[in-house]
């Protein structure tokens, strides 16, 4: 099993829709949560970032952290063209004490 | 402030020859990374410096590969008789290094590709 699986995508969606991002891990000692999102030819940009289990809300965009169930989620409202980048979740620290594990990334397209 | 920058931005090479890369970080930040992306392949971590010294350099592929780091600042990536495996882009990130969860800026990478 790889330590961090996420659905590539690409997805496509109309503006205005929601729209659901999620990430699988089986290291259970990741103890932060993050998204990342990377516009082309850009390096990937920190969007949002948690420690624990539950909700955080930060204007249109919602990560939402389930620990029993290894599983992470990023949530867009209201999606807008400018959203249309590749999203990688990240988790830390690796096994080292000092490195992220991130996924591969899911490819977002928002049409107007 | 700057960001973190990288160069060049592009470079074609040919099979089995040396190219090296270079980071310019955050002035101020002591921890440096290098990452390796191929496409669908995500991040894939190379090595970690703090200061000048690289406590973790678990993810170099091979012998290649190498990686320097002076005056707590400059890094240069090294890969030697290159092969066409290392098409990727190659990005590095800089934090603060007071933490394992510091936030990590990332550069816009350099494209490598090996013909």
């Amino acid at each position: 099993q790889k330590e961090v699986e996420q659905d590539p995508g690409p997805l496509s969606v109309p503006e205005g829709a929601i729209v659901s991002l999620n990430c699988t891990y089986s290291n259970s000692a990741f103890q932060y949560f993050m998204w990342y999102r990377q516009y082309s030819r850009k390096g990937p940009e920190l969007l949002m970032y948690t420690y624990s289990s539950g909700n955080k809300e930060d204007g249109r965009f919602t990560a939402q952290v389930d620990k029993s169930s290894k599983y992470i989620s990023l949530f867009i409202r209201d999606s807008q063209p400018s959203d249309s980048a590749t999203y990688l979740c990240a988790f830390g620290p690796d096994n080292y004490g000092q490195n992220f594990v991130f996924g591969p990334g899911t490819r977002l397209s928002v049409l107007p | 402030g700057a960001g973190v920058s990288q160069s060049p931005s592009n470079k074609v090479t040919e099979k089995g020859k040396d190219v090296e890369l270079r980071c310019d970080p955050i002035s101020g930040h002591t921890a440096l990374y290098w990452y390796r992306q191929s496409l669908g392949q995500g991040l894939e971590f190379l090595i970690y410096f703090q200061g000048n010294s690289a406590p973790d350099k678990s993810g170099l592929p091979s012998d290649r590969f190498s990686a320097e780091r002076t005056g707590g600042s400059v890094s240069t990536l090294t890969i030697q008789r290159t092969q066409q495996e290392d098409s990727a882009v190659y990005l590095c990130a800089s934090s603060l290094g007071q933490g394992s969860t510091d936030t990590q800026y990332f550069g816009p990478g350099t494209r490598l590709t090996v013909l």
